[in-house]
């Protein structure tokens, strides 16, 4: 009964090297984000989809695409990797309104490592 | 601008005391939301309280209370009874118009025996 789930949960890649996360929530929620959380710990919003429609799209190279079939699932598609890119990113969801109905429900996070 | 501030890197409690963790936060929006979610080792993002910008009331949730100063502008985390397992990273995080959560930097607690 997992509310927001990513896969893989680990990955580690050589530079150059395409690779995709992909993040499913089962909670009816209609808004979906990507976050990008650095070797300090910092976490940063990437990407922002609502019922399927791109919302947020933060200062994040053109490398990274995201992609929403359905407005339970948000895909993550990094194209040439690089070193910087070797960070853990957290997809999560919401229901987007007031009060505590609009707080976003984190996944468990794809620590990426590019070699 | 940083948008949400946290001054404390490193925190030590003692077991069975209350800790307070700091949170300011900056915006000009009248209607926000502010969160505290906690991060053990283990990586997972566990969301702990949420305060409404219009929420007259403190929020809390069990051993976790949320003292909101909205003209000091400050959301300030308050765990009382502190357990061996509260030892983790925890972030404030404020929502504004653009539904967007902007977070702080963290602040690692370590509970003692």
């Amino acid at each position: 009964d997992t509310a927001v789930s990513q896969t893989p949960k680990y990955l580690v890649t050589q530079m150059g090297n395409d690779k995709s996360i992909k993040c499913e929530q089962n909670l009816g929620h209609d808004t979906m984000y990507w976050y990008k959380q650095d070797s300090k710990k910092f976490l940063k919003i990437m990407f922002s989809y609502n019922n399927k429609e791109l919302i947020i799209n933060e200062t994040v190279p053109n490398r990274f695409s995201p992609k929403s079939p359905d407005k339970a699932h948000l895909n993550l598609h990094i194209n040439s990797l690089e070193l910087g890119d070797s960070a853990v990113y957290f997809c999560a969801s919401s229901q987007v309104g007031t009060g505590q109905q609009e707080t976003q429900y984190f996944g468990p996070g794809t620590r990426l490592l590019v070699l | 601008a940083q948008k949400i501030t946290q001054t404390q890197p490193g925190m030590f409690v003692q077991e069975k005391e209350a800790v307070t963790l700091d949170c300011t936060y900056d915006t000009s929006d009248q209607s926000y939301g502010l969160f505290w979610y906690k991060q053990p080792s283990s990586g997972e993002m566990i969301f702990l309280i949420y305060q409404g910008s219009y929420d007259e009331q403190n929020a809390t949730e069990g051993r976790y209370s949320l003292n909101f100063q909205k003209a000091r502008k400050s959301a300030n985390l308050v765990i009382s009874a502190s357990q061996l397992g509260d030892s983790a990273m925890y972030f404030c995080a404020m929502r504004d118009d653009d539904y967007k959560l902007s977070f702080g930097a963290g602040t690692t607690v370590t509970v003692r025996a």
